[in-house]
């Protein structure tokens, strides 16, 4: 399978503990997208890599947020402390930066749930 | 604040109609839009990308552009009850950057 590939795909932990997610990207692809999906809204943007470089961080990403990509490769999102309203579907996607194709194509979430 | 509308639904639609969904956006900027389909507790999947104003046709679907009106739309022709889902439209500010949904549109196709 060469599609987006998320870890792990269903997390449930108790308010105040740490989670980190795993999102591994379409092989060739350069960018890698992070957003937050809720129950009746569509996702929510939270932050992009181009290869290891973090291009933007949106407002909704608190201090308790931390993503990496440390080689161009795989990424990373831990929250620190979470928060029941962290309970939500995490998505990954990637793209390719090339002239007009830029279709960012999703991983399977991984769905949090806080306790 | 870019924002991207969608009328919520439910979309119902008899088996083998047209499907019509429709999504207006803000930004009169935006450079790049986007369809997805997503399944209850499923990812989203990209179904549809328009660029230039227009139509352009994948098999059973049209997208529509109008960036004058700041309009896109997407048609499924000949509908089947596997096309109801959640259609989120998106849009790209600047070209190869971060996506902006709309809340999306449920559709049901009623056999």
């Amino acid at each position: 399978d060469t599609g987006v590939s998320q870890d792990p795909r269903h997390k449930i932990t108790k308010r105040g503990q740490n989670v980190t997610f795993r999102c591994d990207p379409i092989s060739e692809h350069n960018r890698l997208y992070w957003y937050r999906q809720t129950l009746g809204q569509g996702p929510e943007f939270l932050t992009y890599f181009q290869n290891e470089a973090q291009l933007e961080k949106s407002r909704l990403l608190s201090d308790r947020f931390s993503a990496e990509r440390p080689k161009g490769s795989f990424s990373t999102l831990e929250i620190q402390r979470t928060e029941q309203g962290d309970s939500a579907m995490y998505l990954c996607a990637s793209s390719f930066l090339s002239g007009r194709a830029h279709e960012q194509y999703f991983g399977p979430g991984t769905r949090l749930t806080v306790t | 604040q870019k924002e991207v509308e969608q009328n919520s639904g439910p979309l119902s639609v008899p088996e083998g109609a047209i499907a019509s969904l429709n999504c207006t956006y803000s930004d009169r900027g935006s450079q790049s839009f986007f369809w997805y389909r997503q399944y209850s507790g499923k990812s989203p999947e990209l179904i549809m990308f328009i660029y230039s104003n227009g139509d352009k046709e994948d098999g059973r679907f049209t997208a529509q552009l109008n960036k004058a009106s700041q309009y896109v739309s997407l048609l499924i022709r000949d509908s089947q009850p596997s096309d109801s889902a959640t259609y989120l439209c998106a849009v790209s500010p600047s070209g190869n950057t971060p996506l902006v949904f709309g809340k999306g549109t449920r559709l049901s196709v009623i056999a």
